[in-house]
């Protein structure tokens, strides 16, 4: 089946730091993929997503670019700041059999950022 | 992008009981899905629930302690069961308009068992 694997956290960056956080998937066919954000005591958000191969996301100064090549959804963002500390989840919307679509996720990984 | 909203937004509850978990969206949608989310975890998907048919529960899950209806194109519950302490989560509907489109939550529901 789909599986998503994310880098593991936590993740401790000073601000104005590079951020990445990488992300791979298995899939069948042709998968969608996302970057949710889940901010302290909140739902998930939507941060960007990319649904074909080479297409790049981007939201918030947020980048991931959709490699099929190497099967990976990287995230990145060049300056982070104090207001980026969230967990961010990795994920991956496709046929998961039967025709039966399904939205997989990573495990999260944590970002807190120090001023 | 839909609006969702979810009630209660939290509760705690005593062990054995149940409660229903509601959501509403501001626009018809095909598909919607419960979630839940352990502390400090992921997401697990409970099960999907498209109107008009009964709902797909996922390994794990099933309709005796996760009940859900799904009367109409935006509205959902979930029901928690005879509940106990390891049932304390995070649960979260979202929704889906096509395959190609990413889901969008709702802010969850925070449920503490005694």
């Amino acid at each position: 089946g789909d599986s998503v694997t994310q880098m593991e956290g936590p993740v401790t960056l000073s601000e104005e730091a590079f951020l990445t956080i990488n992300c791979t998937y298995t899939a069948t066919g042709y998968p969608s993929l996302f970057w949710y954000v889940q901010y302290p005591g909140e739902g998930l958000q939507l941060l960007l997503k990319a649904t074909k191969a080479d297409d790049k996301g981007s939201n918030k100064g947020f980048e991931a670019t959709y490699r099929k090549e190497t099967t990976s959804f990287h995230l990145e963002k060049g300056s982070v700041q104090v207001s980026d500390s969230a967990v961010y989840f990795c994920a991956l919307w496709g046929d998961s059999g039967a025709g039966s679509y399904q939205l997989t996720f990573g495990k999260g990984t944590k970002l807190s950022v120090i001023p | 992008s839909a609006v969702i909203s979810q009630k209660p937004s939290r509760d705690i509850c005593q062990r054995g009981t149940s409660l229903t978990i509601q959501c509403q969206v501001d626009s018809q949608v095909t598909m919607m899905f419960w979630y839940r989310q352990q502390p400090g975890q992921s997401l697990t998907l409970i099960a999907t629930a498209n109107q008009g048919s009964e709902a797909t529960y996922e390994s794990g899950f099933v309709i005796d302690k996760f009940p859900i209806s799904r009367p109409n194109l935006t509205f959902s519950t979930l029901t928690v069961s005879n509940m106990s302490p390891e049932d304390s989560s995070i649960y979260l509907c979202s929704v889906g308009v096509s395959p190609d489109q990413p889901q969008h939550f709702g802010d969850g529901t925070r449920l503490s068992i005694l």
